[in-house]
């Protein structure tokens, strides 16, 4: 596609259900990031793919959180037993490095609330 | 750690009165310093990156300048449209290219 897409759009769930959020990255890109975007906060680093390598899961607040890529393609994040505080925009965001040097594009992002 | 700070926070101006931006950045090695817009609802819309110190970009009514220690945007003439919140952030190097991201200035222009 043309830019990066997500799914859902909007997502509301009850405290300690599990969520599945999608991301589909520009197609070629062989990066993938997922960031979290509290209310009045800068977007938090979450979790890093790239290609065929180990994930960087440094930035996952806890062992709720986890997320799987399917080779250069999609993407989903996984929270499992949603808390109030993971209320927040899960953004996603692809990008192609060529020569040391890349840029990347977010996403239009899912806005979750756990209720 | 590296250490992103915006200011203003908010930023009203009226249509045509010309503005910057301010980030300041506290990293330990500078690799890239990125600018971005985001629109309520809506995705980071990248802007410019900004690589070595002495650096400018332009585009449109939009310039961003580095030096080693911060970065502006500077807003010429700004239009109502341009209103939006404005996110820098940085990358320092390292195995992944993750960002870190600030608080963001939100832009309101007013015709």
């Amino acid at each position: 596609g043309a830019g990066v897409s997500q799914s859902p759009s909007n997502k509301v769930t009850e405290k300690g259900k599990d969520v599945e959020l999608r991301c589909d990255p520009i197609s070629g890109h062989t990066a993938l990031y997922w960031y979290r975007q509290r209310l009045g906060q800068g977007l938090e680093f979450l979790i890093y793919f790239q290609g065929n390598s180990a994930p960087d899961k440094s930035g996952l607040p806890s062992d709720r959180f986890s997320a799987e890529r399917t080779g250069e393609s999609v993407s989903t994040l996984t929270i499992q037993r949603t808390q109030q505080e993971d209320s927040a925009v899960y953004l996603c965001a692809s990008s192609l490095v060529i020569g040391g040097q890349e840029t990347q594009y977010f996403g239009p992002g899912t806005r979750l609330l756990v209720l | 750690e590296d250490q992103v700070t915006q200011s203003p926070e908010a930023l009203r101006l009226q249509e045509g009165e010309s503005s910057s931006l301010n980030c300041s950045y506290t990293v330990s090695g500078l690799r890239g310093l990125f600018w971005y817009r985001q629109d309520p609802g809506k995705g980071p819309e990248f802007l410019f990156t900004l690589y070595s110190a002495g650096e400018e970009k332009e585009k449109e009514r939009l310039k961003a300048t580095l030096t080693k220690k911060e970065s502006f945007l500077h807003i010429t003439a700004p239009k109502p449209e341009d209103s939006a919140t404005y996110l820098c952030a940085v990358y320092s190097g390292g195995s992944n290219y993750k960002l870190t991201f600030g608080k963001g200035t939100l832009l309101t222009v007013n015709p």
